[in-house]
């Protein structure tokens, strides 16, 4: 069966920090990989997904980054966090071009900068 | 760009009552899928029902069903007999079949559960 890992579970960061949050998939082969921040009180944002190695289509321009090193890896990162940057990351992944297939998350990363 | 919209931020139901969700999309696309996603306090996401745009039929799991209204741009969620562990975040969703396979959020409904 098919599992994906998110970490950490909680980061606390100040300002002007770099961030590297990671994930990964197991028991599956070329997913598409997301990345969602859900901020306090709102909706999932989509920041970033990936459809294939070193294919990354960024939906917010922001301070964040986002890279596919590996087919199952998919790694948030970034070189100077502001506070804005604070709220909770959800990678998900999902079957590639099987659009009735639904995302499958992980348990997220809540993240606070201070 | 396709919107999703949720106009509840917040709904009550009574233990064992039923409860619709609201749910509205807009798209220029006649072939896409609607999800819909619950968030309990512990943030996991969990799918709940899905369906596609091309399939008249309401999609039905247990006590969850949907109103599918293509022509209006509506995917509603019913939830039959609420259980307190009903009690989430509830968003709707919305994906192009054409698209790089984007999921679209709405801002979600959070339901609430009076015993």
């Amino acid at each position: 069966s098919q599992t994906i890992h998110q970490w950490p579970a909680t980061l606390v960061q100040p300002v002007g920090s770099p961030l590297s949050l990671e994930c990964t998939v197991e028991g599956t082969s070329n997913p598409n990989l997301y990345w969602y921040r859900q901020a306090a009180g709102r909706g999932l944002q989509l920041l970033f997904y990936s459809v294939g190695i070193g294919q990354i289509s960024s939906e917010v321009p922001q301070n964040l980054s986002a890279s596919r090193p590996q087919d199952r890896q998919f790694i948030l990162s970034s070189k100077k966090l502001l506070l804005s940057d604070s709220g909770f990351y959800l990678c998900a992944w999902s079957v590639l071009r099987q659009g009735e297939k639904p995302l499958h998350f992980g348990n997220g990363t809540r993240l606070t900068v201070t | 760009a396709q919107t999703v919209t949720q106009s509840q931020p917040e709904m009550s139901v009574q233990e064992a009552e039923t409860v619709t969700l609201s749910c509205t999309y807009d798209t220029s696309e006649s072939d896409y899928y609607l999800f819909w996603y619950k968030q309990p306090p512990s943030r996991q996401m969990i799918l709940v029902i899905r369906q596609e745009a091309y399939k008249q039929q309401n999609a039905t799991e247990n006590r969850f069903s949907v109103n599918f209204q293509k022509a209006a741009k509506s995917f509603s969620l019913k939830i039959s007999d609420s259980q307190l562990g009903d009690a989430a975040m509830y968003f709707c969703a919305y994906r192009q079949k054409s698209s790089g396979d984007k999921l679209t959020f709405g801002t979600g409904t959070r339901l609430a559960v009076r015993p």
